[in-house]
């Protein structure tokens, strides 16, 4: 079975570029979630969709980060502009969620963003 | 509000010793938990999960984990560790009965290394 697939694995462009991250999650899953890895703050929670539709993202850093779902088997995480800072490993993840919190997220390979 | 502590950044051990990582959780609800595993450049993998059925709970590689509601832990444990195992590992908490998506509330990691 085809897993959660990330694109770009590796992204390097200069600051203040435009950056656009892709998402497909596993078939038949109908929760979607964007993190991000750095060393400093570990892995973070940036926003979780259900049904296409965006649940929390209070976790997005700041106006320059938006996300979106436009159908169940696509998403995608923006950053316009780019900054240094925003270099790190950004995985999406997905799940099929019932809403009894027991049902585990499966992760992509993430794409590795880095910012010059 | 739901927390997770991993209460080791790293843990060293000899090839075919045994391998304890150690996590406590805190919960308002009846818990779901996790643990991952996420080797280099690559994605968080499912390791084992708990939701409320056999509080020992036998994951992939050999690994299992106990739940102790009385400790609140839940600690991962294998009997005699092997190269590959050295990864980082994450405990993770989800609280059943919250409704909605299910987010998950992520350990800041243990990287485990394994000593030839």
């Amino acid at each position: 079975d085809a897993g959660v697939i990330q694109s770009p694995r590796h992204e390097v462009t200069e600051m203040g570029q435009e950056v656009t991250l892709r998402c497909k999650p596993i078939s038949g899953h109908n929760s979607l979630f964007w993190y991000r890895q750095t060393m400093m703050r570990g892995l973070e929670l940036l926003i979780y969709f259900n049904n296409n539709v965006p649940i929390d993202d209070s976790g997005m850093p700041e106006d320059r980060f938006s996300a979106k779902m436009p159908n169940a088997s696509f998403s995608t995480l923006k950053i316009q502009p780019s900054e240094p800072r925003d270099s790190a490993v950004y995985f999406c993840a997905s799940s099929l969620a019932l809403g009894g919190g027991n049902q585990p997220q499966h992760f992509g390979d993430g794409t590795r963003l880095s910012i010059l | 509000a739901q927390s997770v502590t991993q209460l080791d950044s790293h843990v060293s051990v000899s090839e075919g010793t045994p391998v304890l990582l150690r996590c406590n959780y805190s919960s308002s609800y009846s818990p779901s938990l996790f643990w991952y595993v996420q080797h280099p450049n690559k994605g968080l993998q499912l390791l084992l999960k708990y939701t409320s059925a056999a509080t020992l709970v036998k994951g992939i590689n050999g690994f299992e984990a106990e739940f102790k509601k009385s400790e609140t832990s839940f600690h991962l444990t294998k009997p005699s560790a092997h190269m590959s195992d050295a990864a980082e590992y994450f405990c993770v908490v989800s609280e059943t009965g919250r409704g909605g998506a299910d987010g998950l509330t992520f350990g800041k990691g243990t990287h485990l290394i394994i000593q030839p």
